[in-house]
This record gives C-alpha cells, sequence and structure tokens, in this order.
C-alpha cells in the first residue's frame, strides 16, 4: 500500500516562501509511470493543481502558479518537495501530495497539511 | 481548454442510488477521467478512472456499491444503497499534455 505523508511548517509569514516535502513509502519515486504532484484546497472550496515531477526531475506547473513554484525530487530518500514563493493569506491552504498514475489519474493521496500566511 | 463541469449539489435518500455528473468540454470528449471522494473534515481518496468507452476501473478497497460508467461527453459515477457515509464531496479530474484539471466538485447529501 503506497503512503504518502507531507511536512512542513504550517505557518509561513508573508512574502517568505513556503517549503513543503512529501515522505513516500510502499512504493518508490524512481519507478518511471508515475507522476508526483502537489494539489493544494483552498477553506471550503475545490482541489487546484500545483504541478508535478517525474522521476527524471521533468516538472510540469499550474500556469497560474508557475512564476512563484518549484517542484524537486530526491529519490535516494524517497522523498518530492515543493517551494512556493513570495506568499500572501490567499496561499493559505490545505496542501496535499499525490501519486498521479500517467494515464490513470492521482491514486493515492497524502493526509493533507494545513499552511496559514500570516504575519 | 480542457474543463470539467459538475452540479455544486446532489441528494438522495439512504438506501437509494444515485448518478453524478461530470462533462467535459468542447474537443475533450474522448478523455478518460478519475473520480476522488472527500468526506468531511477528510482528504479526498481515489475512487476509479472512468474511461472514454464507459468501462472504469476501481481503487483498492472501493466498495460495489460504487460504479462508473460513459456517454459521449459525460462521465459518471453511481452510488447504490447509500449509507451516511458517502454524504461527501466527489471531484472528478482529468488530465493532458503536462496539465491536470479538476471539477469544481458536487457535495452529496444523503437524506
Amino acid at each position: 500500500q503506497v503512503q504518502l505523508q507531507e511536512s512542513g511548517p504550517g505557518l509561513v509569514k508573508p512574502s517568505q516562501t513556503l517549503s513543503l516535502t512529501c515522505t513516500v513509502s510502499g512504493g518508490s519515486t524512481s519507478s518511471a509511470g508515475f507522476y508526483w504532484s502537489w494539489i493544494r484546497q483552498h477553506p471550503g472550496k475545490g482541489l487546484e493543481w500545483i504541478g508535478y515531477i517525474y522521476y527524471n526531475g521533468n516538472t510540469h506547473y499550474n500556469p497560474s502558479l508557475e512564476s512563484r513554484v518549484t517542484i524537486s525530487i530526491d529519490t535516494s530518500k524517497n522523498q518530492f518537495s515543493l517551494k512556493l514563493s513570495s506568499v500572501t493569506a490567499a496561499d493559505t491552504a490545505m496542501y496535499y501530495c499525490a501519486r498521479d498514475f500517467i494515464g490513470g489519474g492521482i491514486d493515492y493521496w497524502g493526509q493533507g497539511t494545513l499552511v496559514t500566511v500570516s504575519s | 481548454q480542457l474543463v470539467l463541469t459538475q452540479s455544486p449539489s446532489a441528494s438522495a435518500s439512504l438506501g437509494a442510488s444515485v448518478k453524478l455528473t461530470c462533462t467535459l468540454s468542447s474537443g475533450h470528449r474522448n478523455y478518460d477521467i478519475a473520480w476522488h471522494q472527500q468526506q468531511p473534515e477528510k482528504g479526498p481518496r481515489y475512487l476509479m478512472k472512468v474511461n472514454s468507452d464507459g468501462s472504469h476501473s476501481k481503487g483498492d478497497g472501493i466498495p460495489d456499491r460504487f460504479s462508473g460508467s460513459s456517454s459521449g461527453a459525460e462521465r459518471y459515477l453511481t452510488i447504490s444503497s447509500l449509507q451516511s457515509e458517502d454524504e461527501a464531496d466527489y471531484y472528478c479530474q482529468t488530465w493532458g499534455i503536462g496539465i491536470v484539471v479538476f471539477g469544481g466538485g458536487t457535495k452529496l447529501t444523503v437524506l
């Protein structure tokens, strides 16, 4: 059973960089056939795709966030990470990491971590 | 532009069946989708993939009460023998080259 677990600060100051890590167990981030994704959900709202990374480091980002987002991967630690720069209160959300089976959709989700942007 | 459209809300009685709809935008009617369930105060959970040909494949441990189908640009999630724990938000998801799209979600109320 694949499990994903987000970790990182729950409070970030405005204008700073939000940093989260997702640790994968029961599966390998070095496997072909999967993208490793970040999704967020603003309070009371729907799901918003942030971007994903392939095991070889290739990335794709949501155009609306692309200028501020960096996703990286460390296959030796079976982890992938999200950095979102210049955050504002509008970036306050629940952040989820997930495994995306290429051609099959997201098939495993992390439990999510709430990030609040506030001074 | 790749867009998924869902009705904001639906309701059905305990023990009954309900069919939720996800509509693909014009020019994308041959896309496959995935359905996800989000119970109150919980993270999303993968339910199944629904293919454009109407076939579906479910995630681990998803009950037989959940099934998927397709017609034209519409993709469906049918839940039979509704239980109280089925009250949740249901999201459809699709994908293209370098892009992932979610529908706005349907809030299902079990009466």
